[in-house]
């Protein structure tokens, strides 16, 4: 069925230092992939989105890379600031007949330590 | 400002009541997703309107149900509650049809059932 799983759920980084967060999906038919940050009491915030026809994406410190065939994407921070403290969420569409959805995974704490 | 409007941020209310929660999209959003969002689930997707018309369900109990106005803002409302319902929901709104547009999401309305 349609699941997207996402790790680790907790990381704790120091500022300055790399993050790198996990998903993998289980629909090959799923063909965008939405990267959401989440802050303390307000709603998640779409920071990056990825198409299945790129295989990477990069804006400034965030990047995201996809990897089709492992069926498997992730996000990647660097030069974390404190700023970057927050629950983040990666997300699917579940294929061609459900693509109005997303699937999101079950989140990570990201804790930048100063 | 996401451009999502939530209301009302904060509701508490006993079990068997009604509620109804308002979402209003961002200008020149046609589509309206509701979700819920709970500790042990995470974010579950409810049900889409797309330009007033229900496009696609999901984990929507009965008790619930939503339209879509024709000035597209839309309504979720909560029946008969119980303290299993208490949660985030969260309406986002994309400009087209699917998910591969884009959400934008409010900043939620936070439900408790005592």
């Amino acid at each position: 069925g349609e699941n997207v799983e996402q790790h680790p759920s907790t990381l704790s980084v120091q500022e300055g230092d790399s993050a790198v967060i996990k998903c993998t999906y289980s629909d090959s038919a799923s063909n965008y992939f939405p990267w959401y940050k989440q802050e303390l009491g307000k709603g998640p915030q779409l920071i990056i989105d990825i198409r299945s026809n790129v295989g990477e994406k990069k804006d400034q410190r965030i990047a995201v890379t996809l990897n089709k065939t492992a069926k498997h994407f992730s996000l990647h921070i660097t030069e974390t600031q404190p700023e970057d403290s927050a629950v983040y969420f990666c997300a699917a569409t579940p294929g061609m007949d459900s693509s109005y959805k997303l699937i999101f995974g079950s989140g990570t704490r990201l804790l930048v330590r100063p | 400002d996401s451009g999502v409007t939530q209301t009302p941020k904060h509701l508490i209310t006993a079990t068997g009541q009604r509620v109804t929660l308002r979402c209003s999209p961002r200008s020149g959003d046609l589509s309206v997703y509701w979700y819920q969002q709970s500790l042990d689930q995470g974010l579950q997707f409810l049900i889409q309107y797309y330009n007033g018309e229900e496009r696609a369900k999901g984990n929507i109990l009965e008790r619930f149900s939503a339209q879509q106005f024709p000035d597209l803002h839309s309504e979720l409302n909560l029946s008969s509650l119980e303290l299993g319902d208490s949660a985030l929901y969260f309406c986002a709104s994309s400009v087209g049809p699917g998910a591969d547009y884009g959400y934008t999401f409010g900043s939620g309305t936070r439900l408790t059932v005592v």
